[in-house]
C-alpha cells in the first residue's frame, strides 16, 4: 500500500448502531498513525495518536485498534449520536525528513440518523 | 495545544483573480503547514512554511501558484494566484503534529472559483 487509504467512503447509520471504519496506511516507515473528526465549519479535531502495534485507545464511546505489521487501524464508535455525524480521517506520519507532514486518506463521511 | 485562526472562512472568485489566506496561531511555532482538499479527495499537503527561510513545496505544487508568507512565529499567508475552477478546494493550515503529538488545524478557508 503506497497510499493512505479509508473505507467506507460514507456510511448512514440509526442513532444507536455501533459501527466501524477501517484505515490502511503503508506500513514501512510508520511513526504514528493519527484520527480526526471533522465537522462542517469546524477544525478537524484530533481523537488518537498511535504508535505502537496492537496499541488500543478510547475516549468515551470512541475507541481505535492498531496493527503496524499489516498497516491498518480500526476506529469504533458504539452506540452513535447524531452529534458523531461528521468526516473521520486518518493520518499517517513518517516522521525523519518528513517531520510534521501527514498523509491523509479521503475520509469517512459518518451520518448517523435520530 | 495551539489555536489558530484563519480567514476568510470562504470566498467566491472570479477565475484569474487572487486570494490570499491568513493563519494566526497564539504560540510561536517553528513551521506551519499548508493543506488543501479538493473535492472527494484526500487532505494533500501543499507546502512546509518555515520563519526565515523559503516555504517548501510538495510535488505538484509551485511557489508562482501558491506563495506563501511566514513573517514570523505566529503568521503565515497563502495566495492561490490566478485561480481557475480546479482551485476550488477547502484550504487548511496546521501547526505540526508528529509521532506522539496531535497536530492542530485552522477552521478552514472554502473557496468557490467561478
Amino acid at each position: 500500500i503506497l497510499n493512505v487509504e479509508q473505507s467506507p467512503q460514507s456510511l448512514h447509520v440509526q442513532e444507536g448502531d455501533s459501527t466501524n471504519f477501517t484505515c490502511s496506511f503503508p506500513s514501512s516507515n510508520f511513526y504514528a498513525l493519527h484520527w480526526y473528526r471533522w465537522e462542517t465549519a469546524k477544525s478537524p479535531e484530533a481523537l488518537f495518536v498511535m504508535t505502537l502495534n496492537g496499541d488500543e485507545k478510547k475516549k468515551g464511546r470512541i475507541s481505535a485498534t492498531l496493527n503496524t505489521k499489516e498497516g491498518y487501524s480500526y476506529l469504533y464508535i458504539k452506540g452513535s449520536q447524531p452529534e458523531d455525524s461528521a468526516t473521520y480521517l486518518c493520518a499517517s506520519y513518517a516522521g525523519g525528513t518528513s517531520y510534521g507532514k501527514l498523509t491523509f486518506g479521503q475520509g469517512t463521511i459518518l451520518t448517523v440518523h435520530p | 495545544s495551539a489555536v489558530i485562526s484563519q480567514k476568510p472562512s470562504r470566498d467566491i472568485c472570479q477565475r484569474g483573480t487572487s486570494l490570499t489566506i491568513q493563519c494566526q496561531v497564539d504560540s510561536q511555532v517553528t513551521m506551519m503547514f499548508w493543506y488543501r482538499q479538493q473535492p472527494g479527495q484526500s487532505l494533500t499537503l501543499i507546502a512546509t512554511a518555515n520563519q526565515g527561510s523559503e516555504a517548501t513545496y510538495e510535488s505538484g505544487f509551485v511557489i508562482d501558484k501558491f506563495p506563501i508568507s511566514r513573517p514570523n512565529l505566529t503568521f503565515s499567508t497563502l495566495t492561490v494566484s490566478n485561480m481557475s475552477p480546479e482551485d476550488s478546494s477547502i484550504y487548511l493550515c496546521s501547526v505540526a503534529g508528529g509521532a506522539r503529538t496531535e497536530a492542530f488545524f485552522g477552521q478552514g478557508t472554502r473557496l468557490t472559483v467561478v
